[in-house]
Formats: C-alpha cells, sequence, structure tokens
C-alpha cells in the first residue's frame, strides 16, 4: 500500500528552527511537495522537489532523498504565524497525489 | 497567481435537502480539479478527480450518487452532495491544475464549510 509518514505535533519557539520529516512509500514518485494549512483554511504551496537535493526558498526550504524514502521541510527564524499544519504530500506513478495526515506545528513565544 | 474560487464559502442546511458548491478557476483553464473533504483535525481526503467533459473518478468508498460532479468547463465544476444527513458535515476543498502530469501543482480553493443539522 501507500503511506506517508509525518510526525503529529511539534511545538518550536519563536526565532528558533524547526524540521519537519516525512517518509513514504508510494507506487512510483513523480514529485514531492509541501503544503501549509491554517486552521480552517485551505493549503497554501510551499514547496516542490522532484530531484534529490535542498530547496530554499526564503525561510523554508525542502530536502529530498529520493533513495530514503525522505523529505524534510526547514523552517528558520520561526514566527507565531507560522503556526499550522504541513503537509507533505507525494505524486505517485499515475500522478495522483497521495497526502500525509499533517503535522502541526505550534509556535510559543 | 493562479486563483481558485469557491462558493458558498459556508452553508448550512436542513437534514435531506441539496447543497451545491462551485468551485471557478480564474485565471487559468484548469484541465483537472480535485474535491476533498476534510474533518476537524484530519487531513485531507480525496473525494473525486474530475477531467472537463467527462465523468469523474470518485476514490473509493465515496457514493457517486450522494456527490455529484460536473465539469462543465475548464474552469468551473460544481459538487452537488444530494440529500445532505449530518454526517456529511464537513470543509470540502477543490483544487485545479493546469497540467494533467508532472510537475504541476494544485491551487486550492478557499473551501466551504458545510453544516448540515
Amino acid at each position: 500500500g501507500q503511506n506517508i509518514d509525518q510526525p503529529t505535533e511539534m511545538t518550536a519557539t519563536e526565532g528558533a528552527i524547526v524540521q519537519i520529516n516525512c517518509t513514504y512509500q508510494t507506487s512510483g514518485f513523480n514529485g514531492l511537495f509541501w503544503y501549509q494549512q491554517h486552521a480552517g483554511e485551505a493549503p497554501t504551496f510551499l514547496s516542490y522537489n522532484v530531484l534529490d537535493g535542498l530547496e530554499e526558498k526564503g525561510r523554508f526550504s525542502s530536502f529530498l532523498s529520493r533513495s530514503k524514502g525522505y523529505s524534510y521541510l526547514l523552517l528558520k527564524e520561526l514566527q507565531m504565524k507560522d503556526s499550522a499544519s504541513y503537509l507533505c504530500a507525494v505524486k505517485d506513478s499515475n500522478y495522483q497525489l497521495i497526502w500525509g495526515a499533517g503535522t502541526k506545528l505550534i509556535i510559543k513565544p | 497567481g493562479a486563483v481558485v474560487s469557491q462558493h458558498p464559502s459556508w452553508v448550512i442546511c436542513k437534514s435531506g435537502t441539496s447543497v451545491k458548491i462551485e468551485c471557478r478557476s480564474l485565471d487559468f483553464q484548469a484541465t483537472t480539479m480535485f474535491w476533498y473533504r476534510q474533518f476537524p483535525k484530519q487531513s485531507l481526503m480525496l473525494m473525486a478527480t474530475s477531467n472537463e467533459g467527462s465523468k469523474a473518478t470518485y476514490e473509493q468508498g465515496v457514493e457517486k450518487d450522494k456527490f455529484l460532479i460536473n465539469h462543465a468547463s475548464l474552469t468551473l465544476s460544481t459538487l452537488t452532495v444530494t440529500s445532505a444527513h449530518p454526517e456529511d458535515s464537513s470543509f470540502y476543498i477543490c483544487s485545479a491544475t493546469a497540467g494533467l502530469a508532472g510537475s504541476h501543482e494544485q491551487f486550492f480553493g478557499p473551501g466551504t464549510r458545510l453544516t448540515v443539522l
């Protein structure tokens, strides 16, 4: 079966750095997405990785290792507004998005 | 950027009635649209995938006769929840992509919160 695992909840301090991990087992791989979702709102796109390595975009970076079936989202200089759920999603061989359950990130002052 | 709108943003209805939710891509042609449902504190659950002019593909466990999807044009898809019941109360989100495959990200609408009394 297809499976995406990410921690249910994480807590971090304002101004700090946090890494949210995602491991996946899917039938084929055509890219990995990270989305941010604030409570009661729809997800918004953060990043896309299809090749191994690190993609940096401002305070957010995303890393992918296809051989390990592993990705992480790195958030730097955390702000209170970063409190949200972070969803990892993988596009399988049929180009269908398989979603993780999301990681709820709580930022404390 | 690509914008997807949904209407209404929230709706409250009586049990047994039908509710139609519209999803529109405002500045691009969406070859594929997706309908998701999300219960509180849970992840997105894909309900169906629709391509313009063809029948929607429903995920396992989703009743196609209860959740009617019409993708009439490249910018509009509708989801009708027929004979709604309280257990259908949820956050319904649509998304759209401009490509059938590849790296194309899904652009999400703002969601519709349905409450069935």
